[in-house]
């Protein structure tokens, strides 16, 4: 079963930088399009970027754009994000999260069918 | 971007009680319409794809339907383990936005 693991999150100042990754395993990492969805605690879901299966053509939220930087490594089923420019309205639990894609009734259906446990990014002095 | 409501915001209710949520998407999005559950400190969970496939798993009291830009998830008799908050996402476009879940809460 495929399985998907966060790391990476903590404390750091406005301003500071810190890199995620999600290390996946279970599934063939390089066929799945990945995406980062971010919760503040008591708060809904928010979808902040998207990696294709090659890296290519990565999507942001403008909450985030010029600022993240969402890339894989294939070789190492590894999924990361990269936090420059931190403010504290980036404060949130992060989750990965793979993307299925199935034909159904009106085309190609995609929908997050695994997600990590999500890892806790705090920005604050 | 395509904006998602969702409502009521929460609502309580018995076990055995059927509960029906609402999902709005500011544009037409066929049926790219996914539901999610989530209890606290849990990732979210996938219920429901494609407004009314049911995933893998999940028991057979969820149900989605809909299409265009009104959607709903309904449980058909709610149980001890409902209680949590549900999520719809639209897939049609990016970004994937979410819609701002609605908790339900025992009543």
């Amino acid at each position: 079963e495929a399985h998907l693991v966060e790391s990476g999150g903590g404390l750091v100042q406005p301003g500071g930088s810190l890199r995620l990754s999600c290390a996946a395993s279970g599934f063939t990492f390089s066929s799945y399009w990945m995406h980062w969805v971010r919760q503040v605690p008591g708060k809904g879901l928010v979808w902040v970027s998207r990696i294709y299966i090659d890296g290519s053509s990565p999507n942001y939220a403008d909450s985030v754009k010029g600022r993240f930087t969402v890339s894989r490594d294939n070789a190492k089923n590894t999924l990361y994000l990269e936090m420059n420019s931190l403010r504290a309205e980036d404060t949130a639990v992060y989750y990965c999260a793979r993307e299925q894609q199935e034909y159904c009734a009106s085309g190609v259906c995609s929908y997050f069918d695994y997600w990590g446990q999500g890892t806790l990014v705090t920005v604050s002095s | 971007d395509m904006q998602m409501t969702q409502s009521p915001s929460s609502l309580s209710a018995s076990v055995g009680d059927r509960v029906t949520i609402t999902c709005r998407a500011s544009q037409n999005i066929n049926t790219y319409l996914n539901w999610y559950q989530q209890k606290p400190g849990k990732a979210p969970k996938l219920l429901i794809y494609g407004a009314s496939s049911l995933q893998s798993g999940v028991p057979s009291r969820f149900s989605g339907g809909g299409s265009g830009t009104d959607f709903t998830l309904t449980i058909s008799s709610l149980q001890p383990e409902d209680f949590a908050t549900y999520y719809c996402q639209q897939s049609y476009s990016t970004p994937r936005t979410f819609g701002p879940g609605t908790k339900v809460e025992i009543k």
